[in-house]
């Protein structure tokens, strides 16, 4: 099944602000939204932001989400060592009766 | 205390079948949707099969339809995965999650080895 596509790697400095994307099609970004999840080295992945925008209870509001069109994604602003993580994003896919998840952005905080 | 506890993992010859379990707790486990997601080593997530609340939906990614098979107790809210005929690409870390809202619950999760 084809995946959402996320670029492998973004680079940003201590307090800066970083943009990750995903990009799917009409059946999964484009239809429902996506959903955010990092994860640490070695930790199970955490729920940051589920259809499109909606963010769960204490996750940081530094971290907001949107989408236009086929393309969700991410920002985080003023970053901090602790945001140094893998992040995926995931959507169901209409036509296959499926989730999907992009291949992950590793993101390191400089 | 809302968790997934995974357990039933191991190391496994190809073809073998291993069964993995999920162990839920502190939350309505009858009324949830739950999943299957795995991690190849050094790898990204790949999600697997799902269960709906009804017991009865169910829907597996490709790569394990017709080997893998989902399942649900909710009188010992335990979510299972029966994984058959294994193969050495089936080796990974298997979670087990709830979805109320995406993935909004994760068990620590349990490693799979496919090995000869």
């Amino acid at each position: 099944q084809a995946g959402l596509t996320q670029p492998p790697s973004v680079s940003k400095g201590l307090r800066q602000t970083a943009t990750l994307t995903c990009t799917g099609n009409n059946n999964n970004v484009g239809n429902q939204g996506a959903a955010w999840l990092q994860q640490h080295q070695g930790h199970p992945p955490k729920l940051l932001f589920y259809r499109e925008n909606n963010r769960p209870s204490g996750i940081s509001e530094r971290l907001s989400a949107s989408r236009s069109g086929n393309t969700a994604s991410l920002t985080i602003t003023g970053l901090q060592p602790e945001d140094e993580a893998d992040y995926y994003c995931s959507a169901w896919d209409s036509s296959l009766n499926a989730w999907v998840f992009g291949g992950g952005t590793k993101l390191t905080v400089l | 205390q809302v968790q997934l506890v995974e357990s039933g993992g191991g190391v496994v010859q190809p073809g073998r079948s291993l069964k993995l379990s999920c162990a839920a707790s502190g939350f309505p486990f009858s009324s949830c949707t739950m999943h299957w997601v795995r991690q190849a080593p050094g790898k990204g997530l790949q999600w697997v099969a799902v269960i709906l609340s009804d017991g009865r939906t169910e829907h597996y990614a490709d790569s394990v339809k017709g080997r893998f098979t989902i399942s649900r107790d909710t009188s010992k809210n335990t979510l299972y995965l029966q994984m058959d005929s294994l193969r050495t690409e089936d080796t990974a870390v298997y979670y087990c999650a709830r979805e109320l809202n995406a993935f909004d619950l994760w068990g620590q999760g349990t490693l799979v080895t496919v090995s000869s």
